[in-house]
């Protein structure tokens, strides 16, 4: 079936540490991924995507690493930043056409500790 | 500021009311999209469309209608919308379909 989820709700960080944020999708045949930040009271905003023909994709700052083996996606942050505190989803396009159907996970909450 | 406009920002309705949510983006993007989000959830799609044509119904109430008159616009139509409606509701916008979404910030919309 198709489903997306992450592992944790919450995670907290010392500001300057590295996050990383983990995902996990079921629909072995999905083809591409993304990652949105959410901060209260604005839309979701595009951070990186990956597709499925690679593993790894960086960023300013983030990197997004993709394990079609085990169907798992993660976000790692370098340098944490109180900016960076939001909700973060994972988005997963389950391979059925052109059909720009987009599932989001459940979203974890980044808090960043001065 | 977002580049997908969406108004009003708020927006305060009663059962028997009727309302429009308007989005508008000037991008050049040819899919537009309509989601709902309620608190502490993620986004759930309600509709998708592809140059002006609608692809994706996500099985929504009829008491939501969209309409695209122009590669531009995306409107959504309410009436006699239920109380579990009030929601966040998200508008996006992409190139074409399958590639990144670029989402406005939402109407919030409260229903009594």
């Amino acid at each position: 079936g198709e489903s997306v989820g992450l592992h944790l709700p919450t995670l907290s960080v010392q500001e300057g540490d590295n996050s990383i944020i983990n995902c996990a999708y079921s629909n072995s045949a999905s083809d591409y991924f993304i990652w949105y930040k959410q901060e209260s009271g604005k839309g979701p905003q595009f951070i990186i995507d990956i597709r499925s023909n690679m593993d790894k994709r960086q960023g300013q700052r983030v990197t997004v690493l993709l394990n079609k083996t085990v169907k798992h996606l993660s976000l790692q942050i370098a340098a944490t930043q109180p900016g960076d505190s939001a909700v973060y989803f994972c988005a997963e396009t389950p391979f059925s056409g052109n059909t720009g159907k987009l599932i989001f996970g459940q979203g974890t909450t980044l808090q960043v500790k001065p | 500021d977002t580049e997908v406009t969406q108004t009003p920002k708020h927006l305060v309705m009663g059962m028997t009311n009727k309302k429009s949510l308007k989005c508008e983006q000037h991008m050049g993007h040819r899919a537009m999209y309509w989601y709902k989000q309620k608190a502490k959830k993620p986004p759930e799609l309600m509709f998708v469309y592809s140059y002006e044509k609608l692809s994706i119904n996500e099985s929504v109430p009829s008491r939501f209608s969209p309409e695209c008159p122009n590669s531009s616009l995306l409107n959504l139509h309410l009436h006699a919308l239920q109380p579990e409606d009030s929601a966040l509701y998200l508008c996006a916008s992409s190139v074409k379909l399958n590639s990144p979404l670029h989402f406005g910030n939402g109407t919030r919309l409260t229903v009594t």
